[in-house]
């Protein structure tokens, strides 16, 4: 059964980059696709994007370019950053893998969460 | 993007009876290459990461009981609680995956009457 297990800093001072990490467990990064969600309370869940097999991204465009999604194959992680953060970035955020090999499926497989704090 | 609009906000209903979540999607989400419904329902616990219960539309995901069911077609989409147990108290929420950015309706409370 395919883990996720995440890590990163709890607190990021604003317009620092926010970076978080995903170790998978139990399945090979190199299928599926991997994305990121955050939730906070005033916006709800919000899909923040994904990396498929290859590379391949797609971004939620609200975050204006901020965002980066990557594969790290050797370790078997997947991984967010994100730039010139703000206030409104604080969020839990969530790692998720597709419920199977194809794009078309939605998020089965979700991490624990982090709690992620933009503040000085 | 793809608005997705749940109601009620929230829901009491007793022990053994139905809970019935609408969702409705500002566009059509059936993906035309494979005629299928690009809808899920999530069930979401405090303190943990939400669980998916049901994916193109009705399908049920892994494990999940059969009392939770998914209908709908085009852009209205229902979740069914056949018959409410305590352990089914939660926030659920529909998501939209036939475009990107995925996008998820505001969420349902479900609590005991």
């Amino acid at each position: 059964q395919v883990q996720l297990q995440q890590s990163g800093p709890g607190l990021v001072k604003p317009s620092e980059t926010l970076s978080l990490t995903c170790t998978v467990s139990g399945d090979s990064i190199s299928s599926y696709y991997w994305s990121w969600i955050r939730q906070s309370a005033g916006k709800g869940l919000e899909w923040i994007g994904r990396v498929y097999t290859g590379g391949s991204t797609k971004y939620n465009p609200s975050l204006r370019g901020r965002v980066t999604v990557s594969l790290d194959t050797s370790k078997n992680q997947f991984s967010l950053r994100l730039t010139s953060v703000t206030a409104a970035d604080s969020a839990v955020y969530y790692c998720a893998r597709g419920l199977g090999t194809a794009l078309g499926v939605p998020e089965a497989y979700w991490g624990q969460g982090s709690l992620v704090t933009v503040s000085s | 993007d793809i608005v997705v609009t749940q109601s009620p906000d929230s829901l009491a209903v007793s022990l053994g009876e139905r809970a019935t979540i609408t969702c409705k999607s500002s566009q059509s989400v059936l993906y035309s290459v494979d005629n299928k419904d690009y809808i899920a329902w999530y069930q979401q616990k405090p303190g943990q990461p939400p669980k998916l219960l049901i994916y193109w539309a009705s399908t049920r995901g892994p494990g999940v009981p059969d009392r939770f069911s998914g209908s709908g077609s085009g852009t209205d989409f229902t979740l069914t609680i056949a018959s409410l147990q305590a352990e089914d108290v939660a926030l659920y929420y529909c998501q939209q995956y036939v475009a990107a950015p995925r996008t998820f309706g505001q969420g349902t409370n479900v609590e005991i009457k």
